[in-house]
């Protein structure tokens, strides 16, 4: 099945700073969702984006389809921004495909 | 407002006392999964649904049964909860794009926090 791999594992932060977060899959998809897991272990939704860039205020996210990869970015980062975000994939099965995740911490 | 709704969100249960997870989404989404989320293990699938009457097994399905009678619900059904399914459970649901098997946004319910003892 498709294999989805997430780096950095962990990311530790000064608030203010930005950050890059990469997901690889090995595999075409028809979906790739980001999600940010809350400390109270919400998924919330980010950004449905199989191909192309979306920006929503600080985060925006692009995803290159033909190279494998999506990548998530962080501006001007907040300690609310702390959590686990995780991409995941489906490739035209039944099965939603979770990365193992990226645990961001933002120090104040 | 578009959403899934899990109930309950915490649930402390002893070994062998059936319970039901109960999921609703609200936005005639023909698709509707269950996903377990272990440490270390990630999220795993369940069960999921394509459709009304019609579910099948996710990559870890022993233990739980489901049921598709309407297409706004998928309850997660455990006959005989054991502490190995303590975990954080997720239901999810999207629009599937017939004729190619693709999905549309998936959407996530709040989790439901199980402890069995």
């Amino acid at each position: 099945g498709i294999q989805v791999e997430q780096s950095p594992p962990d990311l530790i932060l000064q608030e203010g700073a930005n950050s890059t977060l990469r997901c690889n899959f090995s595999d075409s998809v028809n979906n790739l969702q980001w999600f940010h897991q809350n400390p109270w272990g919400q998924l919330i939704n980010l950004f449905y984006i199989p191909s192309g860039t979306k920006q929503n205020g600080r985060l925006s996210a692009t995803t290159v389809a033909t190279e494998r990869y999506s990548l998530l970015y962080i501006s001007s980062s907040q300690t609310t921004d702390s959590g686990v975000y995780f991409c995941a994939v489906d490739n035209y099965g039944q099965n939603f495909v979770f990365g193992p995740g990226t645990r961001l911490s933002v120090l104040p | 407002e578009a959403q899934v709704t899990q109930n309950p969100r915490y649930l402390i249960t002893v070994t062998g006392k059936k319970l039901t997870v109960t999921c609703s989404q609200n936005m005639n989404h023909e698709y509707m999964s269950w996903y377990r989320q272990d440490p270390g293990l990630g999220l795993r699938q369940i069960y999921y649904s394509m459709n009304v009457e019609v579910t099948d097994k996710g990559d870890v399905p022993e233990g739980y049964k489901v049921s598709r009678k309407e297409k706004r619900n998928f309850p997660l059904i455990l006959e005989s909860p054991s502490p190995n399914q303590t975990s954080l459970y997720f239901c999810a649901s999207s629009f599937r794009i017939s004729g190619t098997m693709g999905d549309t946004e998936a959407f996530f319910g709040q989790g439901t926090r199980l402890t069995v003892v």
